[in-house]
């Protein structure tokens, strides 16, 4: 079975300060890896995509991937309240599979 | 470049009743999905099309539910009678499909809301 796991929070960081958001997979044939962002009431819209392992950065955002032990990491720096939303992290299964399995979100609440 | 877009956005029906939602992929993508996400979850896959076939149905309910996807493009989903436990937000997604081995980058539509009462 595979699955993804995150903590639901919610996790309340001070505006500007860093946010650290992640979540664990249980499959080793996991590829590729996704953050995804939902405000409330909204579709997900993509944030980060990771194919390896290591760090991705892009603007505000890394995305950390230890496939090792099979955890993911994303950071927003200079957390702002705009970014307040759910994040759901994706584990992505490529050929003939091509899935995804979302863990649950994070709940993330940037305090002004 | 347009998204996906869905249709309606918002349902409310009686239990017992049918219902159907539309979906029209970005333009160019030959993958579409339907998924289904409850209040606190994260979406869960009911079907995938690779142009016009249903290349994963295997959490679709098949007793109630069911879609098509005619000349690979548009979608419907459709449930048939709708159950109480079936309010849900119901999700479409489209993707590239590329021949690299890695899952494709999924772009999500706005979703349907959906209330059985």
């Amino acid at each position: 079975q595979k699955e993804v796991e995150q903590n639901s929070g919610p996790l309340s960081v001070p505006e500007g300060a860093i946010a650290s958001l992640n979540c664990t997979y249980s499959d080793r044939v996991s590829q590729s890896f996704f953050w995804y962002r939902q405000y409330s009431g909204k579709s997900p819209e993509l944030i980060m995509s990771i194919y390896s392992n290591g760090d991705k950065e892009d603007g505000r955002f890394t995305a950390q991937v230890d496939k090792s032990s099979k955890y993911i990491s994303l950071f927003i720096r200079d957390s702002q309240p705009s970014d307040s939303a759910t994040y759901l992290c994706a584990v992505g299964y490529g050929g003939a599979t091509n899935k995804l399995i979302f863990g649950t979100g994070t709940l993330l609440a940037v305090q002004p | 470049e347009a998204g996906v877009v869905q249709s309606p956005r918002y349902k409310i029906i009686e239990k017992k009743q049918p219902v159907a939602f539309w979906c029209n992929p970005i333009s160019g993508h030959n993958t579409l999905y339907w998924y289904l996400q409850n209040l606190g979850q994260g979406p869960e896959l009911l079907i995938r099309y690779e142009n016009e076939e249903a290349v994963d149905d295997s959490q679709l309910p098949k007793d109630r539910f069911s879609a098509e996807r005619l000349k690979g493009v548009d979608s419907t989903l459709k449930i048939q009678p709708a159950e109480l436990g079936d309010s849900a937000v119901y999700l479409c997604a489209s993707s590239y499909r590329t021949s690299g081995g890695l899952v494709d980058t999924q772009y999500f539509g706005p979703g349907t809301r959906l209330t059985v009462l």
